[in-house]
């Protein structure tokens, strides 16, 4: 399967700092990749997919102004916490589909990112 | 009501046994289906797809009912390595859009 990457793996920011997350598809252009959050023991939410050379788009209830998405290539998409607080805090994942596949529609993950703001 | 449901379990089997979850999903014009494996503080990671006749990977059995509106999976003489929680996914017409389940979490006992 196609590989994603994700960096860092791990960051711990204070109170009101900014933080990036880089998501990279490694073997494969993504035009499209998405963003998910995910708090202990919940399911997956998805806030926002990112679209290469187009702005993101927010699902409901994502303050876009608070995550800053950039898809500038079809192999990086960034996420960006600005002023981030501790209930920001969660397990942040990525995930990228790959075009090129026969299907065209299977979804693979990067290693995600665990934030921890103190 | 939500998109894709699935039953949290947790589902607590000896090892050998033979589990399966299901899930629904609400949308009659979905048109992928796939079961992903997440460990605990890991990434998903892609099980299986699901295909209209049914697939077999090893001891892994998925199954669509269109009809229905749900996916099966199987797992046969399970592994304790087998403990995970399992996600179905569903995507719909418009391919940027996919749809988790809340998962199902799979204990295999020794």
């Amino acid at each position: 399967g196609a590989v994603v990457s994700q960096h860092p793996s791990r960051v711990i920011c204070k109170s009101g700092t900014s933080v990036k997350i880089e998501c990279r598809s490694l073997d494969f252009q993504a035009t499209t990749m998405f963003w998910y959050r995910q708090f202990p023991k919940q399911s997956l939410m998805l806030m926002a997919t990112s679209n290469e050379g187009s702005k993101a788009t927010y699902e409901q209830g994502v303050e876009k102004d608070k995550f800053l998405i950039n898809h500038a290539s079809l192999t990086l998409s960034t996420l960006t916490v600005t002023s981030a607080h501790p209930e920001d805090s969660s397990f942040y994942i990525c995930s990228a589909r790959d075009p090129g596949e026969s299907s065209g529609n299977t979804i693979y993950f990067g290693e995600g990112s665990w934030l921890t703001v103190v | 009501r939500k998109e894709v449901e699935q039953d949290p379990g947790p589902f607590n089997v000896p090892e050998g046994a033979t589990v399966a979850f299901n899930c629904t999903y609400s949308n009659s014009a979905s048109q992928s289906f796939f079961w992903y494996r997440q460990d605990c503080r890991k990434e998903p990671k892609l099980l299986m797809s699901v295909y209209s006749s049914g697939n077999e990977d090893g001891r892994f059995t998925a199954q669509l009912n269109r009809a229905s509106q749900y996916i099966s999976l199987l797992i046969r003489d399970s592994k304790l390595s087998d403990s995970a929680t399992y996600l179905c996914v569903v995507n719909q017409h418009n391919f940027n859009k996919f749809y988790f389940g809340s998962g199902t979490k799979l204990n295999v006992k020794p």
